[in-house]
Order: structure tokens, then sequence, then C-alpha cells
């Protein structure tokens, strides 16, 4: 069965360093997400992604994020200058119709 | 702004009882609703769907719920509780013309032997 995966599974930065989380989604899917989940909060929405440009975004998702799709397996999240807020489980997803499958996440630690 | 309220942070049941987990949602227009559960250190796996038709829905594992509109609920059930049922459930809904899905705080179920 196709699945979402994430590289790496772990990562940890020290606090203003870049970093660069990579997802491969399911192959025919066509919308493509990004969520992150705080220790102990809620699943939050970051971006959604198609068509190669971001369809919507939330609040979190400011100047220092940005997403790609290098190629056309690849979708990527890149935090520029990592805070310790920053620090989370960060979870891509992608969509068949209505239903988001999700990834297994990277856990971003920030030192 | 969508919101989502799953009520009761733990629930801890015994193997065989029912399972019984509850989300509401504020929207004046029927979004789309998702139960996803979560065991340790993996990521978020689909339980059910209610998109549109028929308001109650089956899952995998035994799991069923029913779109209440009357009572903005989506409740998650199962008549007996399995020890490998235990992990952490998040109700999500999605609104009409966003694909975003809008997550409650979650449900972490403990099934007692």
């Amino acid at each position: 069965e196709p699945e979402v995966t994430q590289t790496p599974s772990h990562q940890v930065t020290q606090m203003g360093q870049e970093v660069i989380l990579r997802c491969v989604p399911i192959s025919n899917h066509l919308y493509f997400y990004w969520y992150r989940q705080i220790l102990g909060q809620k699943v939050e929405f970051l971006v959604s992604f198609y068509n190669n440009e971001i369809s919507e975004k939330s609040e979190i998702f400011d100047d220092q994020f940005s997403v790609e799709r290098p190629d056309g397996s690849n979708f990527t999240l890149k935090i520029r200058s990592t805070k310790l807020e920053d620090s989370a489980m960060y979870f891509c997803a992608s969509t068949e119709r209505d239903t988001q499958y999700f990834g297994p996440g990277t856990r971003l630690t920030v030192l | 702004a969508q919101s989502v309220t799953q009520l009761g942070s733990h629930v801890s049941v015994s193997e065989g009882a029912l399972v019984l987990l509850r989300c509401n949602y504020s929207s004046s227009v029927p979004p789309y609703l998702f139960w996803y559960v979560q065991y340790p250190n993996q990521g978020l796996q689909l339980l059910l769907k209610y998109t549109t038709g028929a308001t109650l829905v089956k899952g995998i594992n035994g799991f069923e719920a029913e779109f209440k509109k009357s009572e903005t609920s989506f409740h998650l059930t199962k008549p007996s509780a399995h020890m490998s049922d235990a992990a952490e459930y998040f109700c999500a809904v999605s609104e009409a013309g966003r694909r975003a899905l809008t997550f409650g705080s979650g449900t972490r179920l403990q099934v007692q032997p």
C-alpha cells in the first residue's frame, strides 16, 4: 500500500540554523501539506501546496518557512533560522480527493 | 474560524467495554469530518471519515462514528475495546472550500485488562 514517507525521523539543530525536512508524498496525489504538533498540543496546519504553489497557509507559516517541490517526488519544508519554539513533530500529508494521508513525522529538536 | 472540541483528554475503559470518544465542531455549514488515530511514536492514521451521504460511518478496527448535524457532533464509538486500541485519537474537520484540517486536542484512550 502506498504511503507518505518523511526523512529524517529525528533532526537536532542549533538555534539559528536552517533545516530542511523532506517528504515523499503518495505518487498520484496532487495536494501536499505540512502540519506540526508541539509536544502536548494540537496538530496545527501550516501550509498546503498545489500545482507548484502555495494554495493556503496559516498564521504560523511566516517568512522563516518555505516549501518547495524540487522534483517530481519530493516535497520539502525549510525553516530558515530555527527558534526554540520550532521544536515539534512535523507531519507531511498528501491528498487523494478529500482524504489526507499522513507520513510518520519528523521530530525537530532545536537546542 | 472553525473549532473542534474533544471532551476528555484521557479516557480509560476496560477491555471489552464500550468506547465512546466525543467530538463537537463549530460550523454553520456541515464540514467534512475525520477521525485519526496516533499510536506511540507513529504518524496519524485515518480511522474513518464523513463527507456526504449516510450519517453513520464505519471505519477500520471496528470503529464507527455518527454525524449529528443538530448536535454538531461526530462521536467515535467501538462496541468492545481491545488492548491494541490504546492510542491517541484526533477528531478533525475541514470546511467546505478549504483543504486545511482543523484538529481537536486529542483524546488518549487507555484500555485496562
